[in-house]
């Protein structure tokens, strides 16, 4: 079943403005990754935060992560163009024993007209 | 550095045809060996996943299949396709070295049609 659950499943904006997108999960998470999908091809890895962290940064990305409302933000500043696809956070689940597995939302489709 | 080969890209089969799709990758050792299936305009769906040869575990029961003969090598397979597994297939890996997955990284997909 699925575990992250992205908001908004679409996203139009003006280049230049700011782009967020929240995911949601249901249990505990040893981290949590953004990817970027680009149309019919593989994913790319944006950024990971683990659980111990509450706000990353990687260039123009800012990743929040708030463990007490099983929830996560990315924001996108000052966006291009180029910065349209799709933006999946996927989490890796906090049970011992055993090694987690990446489990992906069903993604935000950004939109950014030039 | 590390890559990660999918092929083929594309691919059009028959109802009730056999399917082997081969992932391969270079420049790392034991890596964490994953497939996954995506729909159209929706998430990925994790079919299998490998944390050494011969090792698969299976999220979701279905008409595939999958093995992994060597280190870096994956293989997703089917005997008879049906119409429903038509969909875009990744193929992905990532770092044994810390026990829980961090960066995972994804082959360009295949995308299957059956018909």
């Amino acid at each position: 079943s699925q575990q992250g659950e992205e908001d908004p499943q679409a996203l139009s904006i003006q280049e230049g403005e700011n782009a967020t997108m929240n995911c949601s999960y249901k249990t505990s998470i040893n981290n949590l990754q953004w990817y970027r999908q680009n149309s019919g091809r593989g994913l790319v890895h944006l950024i990971l935060i683990r659980s111990n962290e509450r706000e990353k940064h990687s260039g123009r990305l800012r990743v929040t992560l708030d463990t007490s409302k099983k929830s996560s933000s990315l924001l996108i500043t000052a966006s291009r163009a180029a910065d349209t696809a799709s933006y999946f956070c996927a989490t890796v689940l906090n049970y011992g024993g055993s090694q987690g597995n990446l489990i992906f939302g069903k993604g935000t489709k950004l939109s950014v007209k030039p | 550095s590390q890559t990660i080969h999918q092929w083929p890209a594309t691919l059009v089969q028959p109802v009730g045809s056999p399917l082997s799709l081969e992932c391969t990758v270079e420049g790392t050792s034991n890596p964490n060996l994953y497939w996954y299936r995506q729909a159209a305009g929706r998430g990925l769906q994790l079919l299998f996943y490998s944390v050494g040869i011969g090792q698969i575990s299976s999220e979701v029961p279905q008409n595939l299949s999958a093995s992994r003969p060597q280190d870096r090598q994956f293989i997703l397979s089917s005997k008879k396709l049906l119409l429903s597994d038509s969909g875009f297939y990744l193929c992905a890996w990532s770092g044994a070295s810390s026990f829980w997955v961090t960066e995972a990284f994804f082959g360009q997909g295949t995308r299957l049609t059956v018909v």
